[in-house]
């Protein structure tokens, strides 16, 4: 079974840092470029990045950028967002996904069940 | 950046036809997905490409795309398609991912 964890998120206050984990099981990690996308309570969807199988290409939504760094590490299968100079409007529920493409179409499957990140004072 | 957008809501009567619809420029050149979230869960993929439906999604989704729009379609909509939809794509100039505003469906 294709399976995603997030983990890391928490009650944090702003201007400070967190790092987010996503553990990756049921396929092969290494094939697929991942994503974070989040979820203000009671919004849409944002995508927030992306990185590319090998590291290679990296991507960042420009509320994001300068402030979040996405990385990966294909032996442990995981997935990780580090996240700096955190602000109110960061709060938000963060999900991470394993994107798939072909044919100008991408999709994002699975998704995990997301990892609540609270920026507050 | 580019922008996909959704009507806020619509509602449907149970087992009639429902359609769904994306707009934006980036649909011009690019598929969009399709996600389906219920209240307290992850969003779901129900459509992907010209008209790709994942494994376990019932055969009532169906998707197409003309111009700068892209639908999703529920034929036969049932209680538990009560969900947001939001659709996705890629912005042709920034190729960052964009997400659709969302749509409510309400099955009455």
């Amino acid at each position: 079974e294709v399976q995603l964890v997030e983990s890391g998120g928490a009650l944090v206050q702003p201007g400070r840092s967190l790092r987010l984990s996503c553990a990756a099981s049921g396929f092969k990690f290494d094939d697929y470029a991942m994503h974070w996308v989040r979820q203000a309570p009671g919004k849409g969807l944002e995508w927030v990045s992306s990185i590319s199988w090998n590291s290679g290409n990296i991507d960042y939504a420009d509320s994001v950028k300068g402030r979040f760094t996405i990385s990966r590490d294909n032996a442990k299968n995981s997935l990780y967002m580090q996240m700096n100079s955190l602000r109110a409007e960061d709060t938000a529920l963060y999900y991470c996904a394993k994107v798939s493409s072909g044919g100008y179409s991408w999709w994002f499957d699975p998704w995990g069940q997301g990892t609540l990140v609270t920026v507050s004072s | 950046s580019s922008e996909l957008t959704q009507d806020p809501a619509v509602s449907v009567a149970l087992g009639q036809t429902v359609r769904i619809t994306c707009q934006g420029d980036s649909l011009r050149t690019y598929y969009a997905s399709w996600y389906q979230q219920k209240p307290g869960q992850a969003p779901l993929l129900v459509m992907y490409g010209k008209h790709n439906r994942p494994s376990g999604i019932p055969d009532r989704f169906s998707g197409s795309s003309s111009g700068n729009t892209a639908s999703l379609t529920i034929t036969g909509a049932q209680a538990e398609d009560e969900a947001d939809y939001y659709c996705n794509s890629r912005d042709s100039s920034s190729k960052h991912y964009v997400f659709g505003t969302g749509t409510k469906v309400t099955v009455l």
